[in-house]
């Protein structure tokens, strides 16, 4: 059974810093892994797709590398700001179905 | 607005009454899936469509929820009984398969229904 982890479950930065989130997962039949945002209440927004065929992603500040042998994904995002205060959420959809399964989240708070 | 939509964005209710939400995916997207959201976790996958057909469920997906999706365009879940338990945010999202030339698959979610059950 796919186990996806997210560390640290909470972060606190101050604005302008570079900062990495971490998503683990124990199966690495995977299909694709896709990171995604979350503010409080509201749905997801898709951040980056990364197919099981390739390395990372990158999207303006946003950078996401996979490892797919050591079932290892990190989201690097640059020069940080209040607005990328959220719950940043990680899940990965296998290659034998479409359960994709989703990580706890890192709630990422950016302090002006 | 051309994203996925949900109806109700809230819904209260009292143990045991039934209650039904609708999903409108994105137009052209062939795949609709639910989700089911508790505080503080990751969404869980409930089921999934492909046009029309109900392909994959959950076993999370008791006989008390039912999924249609019956004109392969919007789709409703409805939940009978509901229970205390059964307090969530819903959430449904959608994607376009292609085909094997184009994988990607990428899921849009809605802005979910929050269910509390009183």
């Amino acid at each position: 059974k796919q186990e996806v982890t997210q560390i640290p479950a909470a972060l606190s930065v101050p604005e302008g810093e570079n900062l990495v989130l971490n998503c683990s997962f124990t199966d690495s039949a995977i299909y694709n892994l896709q990171w995604f945002r979350q503010d409080p209440g509201k749905g997801l927004t898709s951040l980056l797709l990364i197919q099981s065929s390739q390395r990372e992603q990158t999207s303006g500040r946003l950078n996401a590398s996979l490892d797919k042998s050591s079932g290892r994904s990190t989201l690097y995002i640059a020069a940080s700001q209040p607005g990328d205060s959220a719950t940043y959420l990680c899940a990965v959809r296998p290659v034998y179905n479409n359960d994709m399964r989703f990580g706890a989240g890192t709630r990422l708070t950016v302090k002006p | 607005d051309t994203g996925v939509s949900q109806d109700p964005r809230h819904k209260i209710t009292k143990r045991g009454q039934n209650v039904t939400f609708r999903c409108d995916p994105i137009s052209e997207h062939n795949r609709l899936y639910w989700y089911r959201q508790t505080l503080g976790q990751g969404p869980e996958f409930l089921t999934y469509f492909q046009n029309e057909a109900q392909l994959e469920k959950s076993r999370l997906l008791s006989d008390r929820f039912s999924a249609e999706r019956p004109k392969g365009s919007f789709s409703t879940l409805e939940i009978q009984r509901t229970e205390q338990g059964d307090s969530a945010m819903y959430l449904c999202a959608s994607s376009l398969k292609r085909g094997p030339v184009y994988p990607y698959n990428e899921q849009f979610f809605g802005p979910g229904t929050r269910l509390t059950v009183l």
